[in-house]
């Protein structure tokens, strides 16, 4: 049973492009977490699929960040018009239910620099 | 609103020396979770514990042990006889109800293990 699988692991995108990040939850799970963690600081949270539905988006940016987790395929995160600001490790988290005393699996993250 | 602090920002140990990483939460619930990630140098984050709050307990899995204490509201992780392999940065983490997987992280604390 393969993990939660995200990629690219590196992404490097010049400011204006655009970034899309991928991820696979693990088999069976149907609920995914993204999370962003800026240099040398803590992972914070950003928002919370279940398939087809965005359940809690209230870490994510106002503008140029999107998120969906269609029927079929990974979740996407997307980053429209990237800026330097935007360079951080993205990790995805998936779970199979919404309990608390859930545990959530994470990927090895995207590393994702803003040149 | 919930808060994790994790105090320690770096912690140099020799090998084979004990070394405590300390973990202070905040929150108005009654029921929540406390979790330790591992993030080692390759940068994936790798599960260590999850304690519910009403089990106060200690907990101890081979050279590793977690001291919750609520009325401190504090969850410690001690790693005992240090090894160079234990060099990573260990973040703690809550999850409180109606909040399905989300977790709030404290900062990390970055350990190095040396010869």
């Amino acid at each position: 049973n393969a993990g939660v699988m995200q990629n690219p692991r590196h992404l490097v995108r010049r400011r204006g492009q655009e970034a899309r990040l991928r991820c696979s939850p693990m088999k069976g799970h149907s609920h995914v977490y993204w999370y962003r963690q800026l240099p040398e600081e803590g992972l914070k949270f950003m928002v919370y699929l279940q398939k087809e539905n965005i359940i809690d988006e209230s870490g994510m940016p106002k503008e140029r960040f999107s998120a969906e987790f269609p029927k079929e395929g990974p979740s996407i995160l997307r980053i429209q018009q990237v800026v330097r600001g935007d360079s951080a490790a993205y990790f995805c988290a998936s779970s199979p239910w919404a309990t608390e005393n859930t545990e959530a699996f994470f990927g090895q993250g995207t590393r994702l620099t803003v040149v | 609103a919930q808060k994790v602090t994790q105090a320690q920002t770096e912690i140099s140990v020799v090998e084979k020396e004990d070394v405590t990483l300390d973990c202070v939460y905040e929150t108005r619930d009654t029921t929540y979770y406390l979790f330790w990630y591992k993030q080692p140098p390759s940068g994936e984050l790798v599960f260590l514990i999850r304690r519910n709050s009403f089990d106060e307990q200690n907990e101890i899995s081979g050279r590793y042990s977690w001291n919750f204490q609520k009325s401190t509201s504090s969850f410690n992780f001690t790693i005992t006889a240090s090894q160079v392999v234990d060099s990573a940065v260990y973040f703690c983490a809550l999850r409180i109800p109606g909040t399905a997987s989300k977790l709030t992280f404290g900062t990390g604390t970055r350990l190095q293990v040396t010869l």
